[in-house]
């Protein structure tokens, strides 16, 4: 089983929509999570960090379920330009244990 | 203010050549990563650095050397390319702690190996 599994999409969705994602992780030692944003052919981007109180940044909500293992995105209203793969990132301890899902990728359809 | 920036942005080698990718940043931040990505094997760590002088090996550190020269500069080379190491190569950088701190990548290197 990987660390770190995410859906690969694609996730074709209208614009307005909302969507979530889920990203579940392995080892339950994990400590930090992440969400991150990559264009096609560019860098991940940090989207935001994920807190066990949930957290919001606008029209991105992240949770935290360590009960179960996962980490979620919500994407409320959906915007042309949050046309992207976004990526799950898992940290336990240590600069070496940074562990990248593979990414959902999104589209939003006009 | 470039952030972090990679040099080059395109390369194509022939198996067993040799080559040294360059990363930079101007943010002061301690420690740098080298990364690569490969299509559904999402990111995996080569090597980091967590500060100037130490070096030490990631989940996939074969094949490759890296040489943190400065504060600034942290290169990665390969000794004896192998088409098993086409990939695109992300540099990152972090002011200190992975746990907390936003890790900032650079644009990165798209390496074929024929």
């Amino acid at each position: 089983r990987k660390e770190v599994e995410q859906d690969p999409g694609p996730f074709n969705v209208p614009e307005g929509a909302t969507v979530a994602f889920n990203c579940t992780y392995s080892n339950s030692a994990s400590q930090s999570f992440f969400w991150y944003r990559q264009d096609c052919r560019k860098e991940p981007k940090l989207l935001m960090s994920v807190y066990s109180s949930g957290n919001e940044d606008g029209r991105f909500t992240a949770q935290l379920n360590r009960a179960s293992q996962y980490i979620s995105l919500l994407i409320r209203d959906s915007k042309l330009s949050d046309s992207a793969t976004y990526l799950c990132v898992v940290m336990r301890g240590g600069y070496q244990k940074v562990t990248f899902g593979t990414g959902t990728k999104l589209q939003v359809i006009p | 203010n470039a952030g972090v920036t990679q040099t080059p942005k395109f390369q194509v080698l022939k198996t067993g050549q040799s080559m040294t990718l360059q990363c930079a940043q101007d943010m002061n931040h301690n420690s740098m990563y080298w990364y690569r990505q490969d299509p559904g094997m999402g990111l995996r760590l080569i090597y980091y650095s967590a500060s100037e002088g130490t070096t030490d090996k990631g989940e996939v550190p074969n094949g490759y050397n890296v040489s943190r020269l400065n504060k600034r500069e942290f290169s990665l080379r390969l000794e004896s390319a192998a088409p098993s190491q086409t990939s695109v190569y992300f540099c990152a950088s972090i002011q200190d702690s992975p746990s907390t701190d936003t890790q900032y990548f650079g644009p990165g290197t798209r390496l074929t190996v024929l």
